[in-house]
């Protein structure tokens, strides 16, 4: 069955450290791969995604993420956390040509000052 | 544009009762879903319509209701309310039906159902 895992559901980073979420995913091929952030009490907002081509995507906020075939991964990161990045954050794939996502479970992220 | 717009955002129901989430969106998105959002869980599509006039079930539609009689609106409609349905919907939208076109996802209704 195809699924997406994110194996971290809390993860706490110091304000200014670097910040690494991770993803795994489990698809007979390769699906396109999808960030989003959920900010307390609003919508899920696309931060980047992977097609295909180039494996860093840079997406806005300054996030990046690294597609690993060979890891089944597509990990999240950003050199420097700001307190504004504390929300949830969610990975989701799909591998066919319609719009059903296959979402991870959450990573909550939480920014200490 | 206002964008995609849920009402209610906060909902209390009675086991039993029928209640109808609203959800409409004014960028002309022909590719309109429902999700529900549970703890530990992701987001899990409910239903889905591709255009006016057509819907099809997505991978939890149980107990749930959806019409598409115009671009706009997409309401998902809960015929008796039961505690196992005590969730955050979202509806969302896109310009067409492909992973080539972006979501984007209204305010969220926070459902409790007693």
């Amino acid at each position: 069955a195809q699924s997406v895992t994110q194996p971290d559901i809390h993860i706490t980073v110091s304000e200014g450290a670097s910040l690494e979420l991770r993803c795994n995913y489990s698809y007979g091929a390769t699906p396109y791969l999808f960030w989003y952030v959920q900010s307390p009490g609003q919508g899920l907002q696309l931060l980047l995604k992977y097609f295909s081509g180039d494996t860093l995507v840079q997406g806005i906020k300054g996030f990046e993420a690294e597609f690993k075939r060979s890891q089944s991964s597509f990990n999240l990161r950003k050199p420097s956390v700001h307190w504004s990045d504390a929300a949830e954050y969610f990975c989701a794939a799909t591998n066919n040509a319609g719009n059903m996502l296959t979402f991870g479970g959450g990573t909550r992220l939480m920014v200490k000052p | 544009n206002a964008g995609v717009t849920q009402t209610p955002k906060f909902q209390v129901l009675k086991t039993g009762q029928s209640m109808t989430l609203q959800c409409a969106q004014d960028m002309n998105h022909e590719y309109m879903s429902w999700y529900r959002q549970d703890p530990g869980m992701g987001l899990r599509l409910i239903h889905y319509s591709v255009g006016a006039g057509i819907t099809d079930q997505g991978e939890v539609p149980n107990g749930y209701n959806v019409s598409r009689s115009t671009t706009e609106d997409f309401p998902l409609r809960l015929l008796s309310a039961a505690p196992s349905q005590t969730s955050v919907y979202f509806c969302a939208s896109s310009l067409g039906q492909g992973a080539l076109n972006e979501q984007y996802f209204g305010p969220g209704t926070r459902l409790t159902v007693t």
